[in-house]
């Protein structure tokens, strides 16, 4: 089954303690990106690779890395959490190209308190 | 910069009737418009979209949407409401150029009455 997955699903964590969130899609798609979604504000970009090797910043950057090593996954890395990082993070991925549809992962709550 | 509108936070809806959920875009050039819809505890699904062509544009689950160029807007439509159709809905534009990144509304939460 075609797919993107996220792991973990559910995290609370305390200020400072550096985590991981894993993404990995099955589709042999070049494109990928994090979004996290805040009551009001919609999806926000914060991170997108274009290929392996290949990142840039979105729209809410900071705070978060990313790596792409492979093209099948591509981590979000919060370094240092703080409470503005309670959010709901969602990874996409597609083909490369602006005409086609990007495929969402389940979605991560994240807490931190 | 690209961006979508969603003027409406929530819209009622009793089952059988026709449902209309707005959206406006402004972009530079043709846009790539886009309906995702979000059910509680689960993750974005693409709906339907416009690239090119008929500017009315069917998707899954009975819906469709009307691309309207003179009016900016993206209308996603249903004849027949189900209260199975309650959701998060979201529109999106994507970026033509090198991000290719698709920018969201703010969503509108569709609630069909039975």
């Amino acid at each position: 089954e075609a797919q993107v997955t996220q792991n973990p699903r559910y995290l609370i964590t305390v200020t400072g303690k550096k985590l991981t969130v894993t993404c990995s899609q099955n589709m042999n798609h070049e494109y990928m990106s994090w979004y996290r979604q805040d009551p009001g504000l919609g999806l926000r970009q914060i991170y997108y690779s274009m290929n392996v090797e290949v990142t840039d910043k979105g729209d809410v950057p900071e705070g978060y890395k990313v790596s792409r090593k492979e093209k099948r996954n591509f981590p979000l890395i919060l370094e240092s959490p703080s409470p503005n990082q309670t959010s709901l993070y969602f990874c996409a991925s597609s083909p490369a190209g602006s005409s086609y549809e990007q495929y969402f992962g389940p979605g991560t709550r994240l807490t931190v308190t | 910069a690209q961006s979508v509108a969603q003027p409406e936070d929530q819209v009622n809806v009793a089952e059988g009737n026709p449902l209309t959920v707005k959206c406006t875009y402004s972009v530079s050039g043709n846009p790539y418009l886009f309906w995702y819809v979000q059910y509680p505890n689960r993750g974005l699904q693409f709906l339907l979209k416009y690239i090119t062509g008929d500017n009315l544009v069917k998707g899954s689950y009975g819906f469709e949407a009307e691309f309207n160029k003179s009016q900016t807007s993206f209308h996603l439509k249903k004849p027949s409401a189900l209260v199975s159709d309650s959701a998060l809905y979201f529109c999106a534009v994507r970026e033509l150029w090198n991000t290719d990144k698709l920018i969201f509304g703010t969503g509108t939460r569709l609630q069909v009455f039975p």
